[in-house]
């Protein structure tokens, strides 16, 4: 009964490294989501993966990447974190973009010092 | 570009009380609507979701309606407990896109 498990829960960077933060779902859904929640900002999208083998970008992609491995994997890359990039980081997946209903993992706190 | 709005940023009642988080959105054409919940330290669960052709979705002590020509939707809570105590986010789609979500209204019932 896993869902949307998200790794890792917690980690400290210092500015200039890099990360990889790694999702996986066990739905079969074909879409997932990478989002950033900050204080008093909401929710705000970085990149999808509308299916297997496609990506787009969100609202706010500067300075991430992003890898849909497989169907179940997707995983997002800082590649020199700043400190601008401290927040908690969101993955979530659905059956398809629009229509139904999208699973959320548990979150994982990144702080860049 | 889809924007959601909610207000009250927070909310307190007593228990017992009924009560209703607000929400709205900027453009009519929408997908679909979905109320979630989420707990401290903890990430989103769906509570309802409302397709754009349906004008309520209830679930237990939950009822969340749609009005697109207003761009409006409305989760209705009945009989208020402090296990309710939990942020409430909105979110909503235009056509084929990503959810976008409001900045939800942190809930808390005084018992």
């Amino acid at each position: 009964n896993a869902g949307v498990t998200q790794t890792p829960k917690f980690q400290v960077l210092k500015t200039g490294q890099s990360m990889t933060l790694q999702c996986a779902q066990d739905m079969n859904h074909n879409s997932m989501y990478w989002y950033r929640q900050d204080p008093g900002m909401g929710l705000r999208l970085i990149y999808y993966s509308a299916s297997e083998g496609t990506t787009d970008k969100g609202e706010v992609p500067n300075g991430y990447n992003v890898s849909r491995l497989n169907k179940r994997e997707f995983s997002l890359r800082l590649e020199s974190a700043a400190p601008s990039q401290t927040s908690v980081y969101f993955c979530a997946s659905s059956d398809w973009r629009g229509g139904n209903t999208i699973y959320f993992g548990e979150g994982s706190w990144l702080t860049v010092v | 570009k889809q924007e959601v709005t909610q207000i009250p940023a927070a909310l307190s009642v007593p228990e017992g009380e009924n009560l209703v988080l607000n929400c709205s959105f900027t453009d009519s054409a929408i997908y679909n609507l979905q109320w979630f919940r989420q707990d401290p330290g903890k990430g989103l669960t769906s509570l309802l979701l409302i397709q754009s052709s349906q004008r309520e979705q209830t679930s237990g002590r939950l009822n969340a309606s749609l009005d697109k020509s207003s761009g409006r939707s409305t989760l209705y809570i009945a009989a208020s407990q402090p296990g309710d105590s939990a942020t409430y986010l909105c979110a909503s789609n235009s056509g084929n896109t990503p959810l976008v979500f409001g900045k939800g209204t942190r809930l808390s019932v005084i018992a």
